[in-house]
């Protein structure tokens, strides 16, 4: 089975700086899907960012990045030039790649982003 | 265009009762999956469709637990004889396409109290 650990249950940062989310995850398998996922205080879950265990390049989205490990099964979120919207829960989620795409999700991260 | 809808958004049920949480996806969206949010926790899949096939229920934690989408677009998710251990967020998700990792747009949940 696959596990997904955050091991950040709280974190802060200031308005405009930069933060780090940690998230590892734990399979045997070689091909996959990792996900970050938002999920505001509405509860509306939306997709931050996506990257695909075959691609060494990580993925960016405009202030949101991450940084892929996969020898070490690492996957983390960095949000540049943080605002104040980005106060919200995050998870980590992870897919195998002929799973029928359920995700299985880490037990998130909650970010408060500080004026 | 329209999100994925839940209703009712917060249900409050005796213990014993059953309940009927329902999901319109996106239109033309052809998977459907449904996940269980415990209070301060990441999601956990219930299970999943395809169309109008249920082709994963693994998650499902009982027998009391029923899902169904007869017309492969809107889905409900039956508990039978509900117990305080159900209560939680329930959140439905829907993707275009079949293909790995599509990405999957979330509704807004049902906040089910069992009492």
């Amino acid at each position: 089975a696959q596990t997904v650990t955050q091991s950040q249950p709280e974190m802060s940062v200031q308005e405009a700086e930069t933060v780090t989310l940690s998230c590892t995850y734990d399979t045997s398998e070689n091909n996959y899907y990792l996900f970050w996922y938002k999920q505001p205080p509405s509860r509306q879950m939306i997709l931050v960012i996506r990257q695909e265990a075959y691609k060494q390049q990580n993925a960016t989205e405009n202030r949101f990045s991450v940084n892929f490990q996969k020898a070490a099964k690492s996957f983390s979120l960095k949000i540049s030039d943080s605002q104040l919207g980005d106060t919200a829960m995050y998870f980590c989620a992870f897919t195998l790649y002929n799973a029928g795409n359920m995700l299985t999700f880490g037990g998130g991260t909650r970010l408060m982003v500080k004026p | 265009g329209a999100g994925v809808s839940q209703s009712p958004r917060y249900k409050v049920a005796k213990r014993g009762q059953d309940v009927a949480l329902r999901c319109d996806p996106i239109s033309g969206h052809v998977s459907l999956f449904w996940y269980q949010q415990a209070l301060g926790q990441g999601p956990e899949f219930l299970t999943y469709f395809q169309n109008e096939a249920q082709l994963d229920k693994s998650g499902l934690p009982s027998d009391r637990f029923f899902a169904e989408r007869p017309e492969g677009s809107v889905s409900t998710l039956k508990i039978q004889r509900t117990q305080q251990e159900d209560s939680a967020v329930y959140l439905c998700a829907s993707s275009l396409e079949r293909g790995v990792a599509a990405t999957q747009y979330f509704g807004p949940g049902t906040r089910l109290t069992v009492l």
